[in-house]
């Protein structure tokens, strides 16, 4: 059982904006960034946002993030066939003394 | 160019010891702030944690693993070595390493799989 809980799985059509939500606690997200991660089938996970809201070079801005007390969202706005895939969010545990990731959601657009 | 790439045996047997290093290039383990950390993910499953290293040669372990794990770096040979001892079926999976930083694994090697059984 994953530290931060996610949806097992979102949908949407294409073009549409999905939100894929991130829980936690005061000990990891309530005091850490958040930060998000897409990985492709037999793939290594991709950072795709880090420190709550800022994208790597390269990632597109149609994937946003927020972090709200003890919840983070990952938004992808003006969704796209390539962005069916599995998304990760993770954040330090400050009682853990380490990172912890959630339990993935799997995106499938329709 | 920073890359990582996991060696180690594919397969172990149960009650054997587990060793897998991860190469480095493209950037020092001894960058301030910077650390290097394996994560593994069993076969459809999630991402765990496992143990991190910094430049300081300062460690964390997850608490659930921490009595069968050891996370030792050498610089000189850009190398960090994971070793997980009593290895059993259920720790059957993907093991990655991964690039401290940002306070988060930025950058991942590709993985290696790693099967136990007898």
């Amino acid at each position: 059982q994953s530290v931060l809980t996610q949806p097992p799985s979102a949908s949407g059509t294409p073009g549409q904006r999905v939100t894929i939500s991130c829980s936690g606690s005061s000990s990891n997200i309530g005091s850490n960034y958040v930060y998000w991660y897409q990985q492709l089938p037999g793939t290594a996970p991709k950072l795709l946002i880090y420190r709550n809201n800022q994208r790597p070079s390269g990632v597109p801005d149609r994937f946003s993030g927020s972090k709200s007390g003890t919840s983070a969202s990952l938004a992808i706005s003006g969704l796209l066939s390539e962005d069916e895939t599995d998304y990760y969010c993770a954040t330090w545990d400050g009682n853990l003394s380490g990172p912890v990731f959630g339990g993935g959601t799997k995106l499938t657009v329709l | 160019q920073i890359t990582l790439k996991e060696s180690g045996p594919t397969l172990v047997k149960p009650t054997q010891t587990l060793t897998l290093t991860c190469t480095v290039s493209g950037f020092s383990l001894s960058t301030n702030e910077v650390g290097v950390g394996w994560i593994r993910q069993p076969p459809g499953k999630a991402l765990e944690w496992l143990a991190l290293i910094y430049w300081n040669d300062d460690k964390r372990y997850s608490p659930s693993l921490k009595s069968r794990l050891i996370i030792t770096k050498d610089t000189s040979k850009n190398q960090v070595v994971l070793t997980m001892t009593n290895m059993d079926p259920v720790d059957t999976a993907t093991y990655y390493c991964g690039r401290w930083g940002w306070d988060a694994f930025d950058i991942w090697g590709q993985g290696t799989m790693v099967t136990v059984s007898s």
